[in-house]
């Protein structure tokens, strides 16, 4: 399977607990966003990459949530001391982007998603 | 903040009917205006997509209606089918931005 993976498919842990998730993107794209799906709401947008660089993080939740993608390929997405507030559908997708207005925007592919839930 | 607004927020058809979905944006830098389907357990995946230099996209049974100057655009299913179930996003992006915005989602039943 080529298209965008994530691991896990489903987390459960305990309040207080660190969790982390990993995104594997299609293998030619270099953006790779994450997201965050409630019940009810739209993908809900938290941070992206252009290869290595974190290019936009000032929409993650707070200071818990940190992203890496280390080498410009996989991510992860960690959350310390989780809250029951942070259970949600973590969504992972990736593209292929140029600079310049014209392609500043384009089709994303996105995973299955990880949920997480807290306890 | 740019929003992009979507109605309704559920919608039943019959088999054969016609669904209709609404989505309306602020911001007039947008350039791509995607419309997403997610099933349940999965993630959202491309349907069709549109850009503001054209009125209307048609792919198979789905099209995209554009209006500039209203700053809305809306998504037809012809000939809904059973296997059309699932919640449909629209969303806005581009003219500079690499973040997208959604709409918070429609819920389609279609009814067999």
């Amino acid at each position: 399977d080529t298209g965008v993976s994530q691991d896990p498919r489903h987390k459960i842990t305990k309040r207080g607990q660190n969790v982390t998730f990993r995104c594997d993107p299609i293998s030619e794209h270099n953006r790779l966003y994450w997201y965050r799906q409630t019940l009810g709401q739209g993908p809900e947008f938290l941070t992206y990459f252009q290869n290595e660089a974190q290019l936009e993080k000032s929409r993650l939740l707070s200071d818990r949530f940190s992203a890496e993608r280390p080498k410009g390929s996989f991510s992860t997405l960690e959350i310390q001391r989780t809250e029951q507030g942070d259970s949600a559908m973590y969504l992972c997708a990736s593209t292929y982007g140029t600079s310049g207005r014209q392609s500043s925007y384009n089709e994303q592919f996105f995973g299955p998603g990880t949920r997480l839930t807290v306890l | 903040q740019q929003q992009v607004k979507q109605s309704p927020q559920s919608l039943i058809v019959q088999k054969g009917g016609i669904s209709i979905i609404n989505c309306a944006y602020e911001n007039t830098a947008f350039d791509y205006f995607p419309w997403y389907q997610q099933f349940p357990g999965k993630g959202p995946a491309l349907l069709i997509a549109i850009r503001p230099d054209v009125s209307e996209k048609k792919e198979g049974r789905f099209t995209i209606s554009f209006n500039k100057s209203a700053k809305q655009f809306s998504l037809h299913i012809m000939d809904s089918q059973p296997g059309d179930s699932a919640t449909y996003f629209c969303a806005g992006g581009g003219g500079g931005s690499y973040i997208p915005t959604f709409g918070r989602g429609t819920s389609l039943i279609v009814h067999p």
